[in-house]
């Protein structure tokens, strides 16, 4: 159980179009999702905390006009990342949690984006 | 401000043998500590966790400890098999409502080593 996927698993764009990233729970409800950018070599960096039918919270120091999040229902949130330009080109993770125990999170398999 | 730590980069074990990963941390407030092993290119996978009025967890070959006055757990897989060669994040949850969020260490890569 607790399985969330990703799509696409990766993306190759032009600078100055925009790329759409969903994240699904599969087999659960997600009262919760977050987004996460990985660069290489270090830890997860938190962007953004959905919850479903409302706004997203974002991390100080993300743009929340560049990193559009939506979370429609329990079971979707997409991430769209618009204007991209190449420091967009990161390693792109979701997460979500359920209700009970909600301090786990499960987290996607990631997409991979890169903006030439 | 690193509120999650993990000291060392690497680790290498040889298979069979225990393998301890360590995580400290600064923020009294963390209610929940969790681990999670990541492979290149893909989503870490939770493995386990443990409430901070306990100081023990155990779930297979997984065991984690937890000492609140050291603010120090460390993650024990026995027999480590080469299967478990990934990077290993500790994170901590600071409140268990609907929005907590996790606090991520830098990670430790671990090597199993036939």
């Amino acid at each position: 159980g607790a399985v969330v996927s990703q799509h696409p698993s990766w993306v190759i764009c032009k600078s100055g179009t925009s790329v759409k990233i969903e994240c699904r729970s599969l087999d659960f409800q997600a009262t919760t999702m977050f987004w996460y950018r990985q660069f290489p070599k270090q830890s997860l960096m938190l962007m953004a905390t959905s919850n479903e039918g409302s706004k997203a919270t974002y991390e100080q120091g993300v743009e929340k006009d560049k990193f559009l999040i939506n979370h429609a229902s329990l079971t979707l949130s997409t991430l769209t990342v618009t204007s991209a330009h190449p420091e967009d080109s990161s390693f792109y993770i979701c997460s979500a949690s359920r209700l009970v125990r909600s301090y786990e999170q499960y987290f996607g398999p990631g997409t991979r984006l890169t903006v030439t | 401000d690193q509120q999650v730590k993990q000291n060392s980069p690497s680790l290498s074990v040889q298979e069979g043998r225990i393998s301890i990963l360590n995580c400290d941390y600064t923020n009294s407030m963390f209610d929940y500590f969790l681990w999670y092993k990541k492979y290149p290119a893909e989503g870490p996978t939770f493995l386990i966790s443990i409430s901070s009025i306990k100081d023990k967890n155990e779930d297979g070959r997984f065991t984690v400890f937890l000492n609140k006055s050291a603010k120090h757990l460390s993650l024990h897989i026995v027999p480590s098999q080469p299967g478990d060669s990934a990077v290993y994040f500790c994170a901590a949850s600071l409140g268990s409502g609907t929005a907590s969020k996790l606090t991520f260490g830098t990670g430790t890569r671990l090597q199993v080593t036939l």
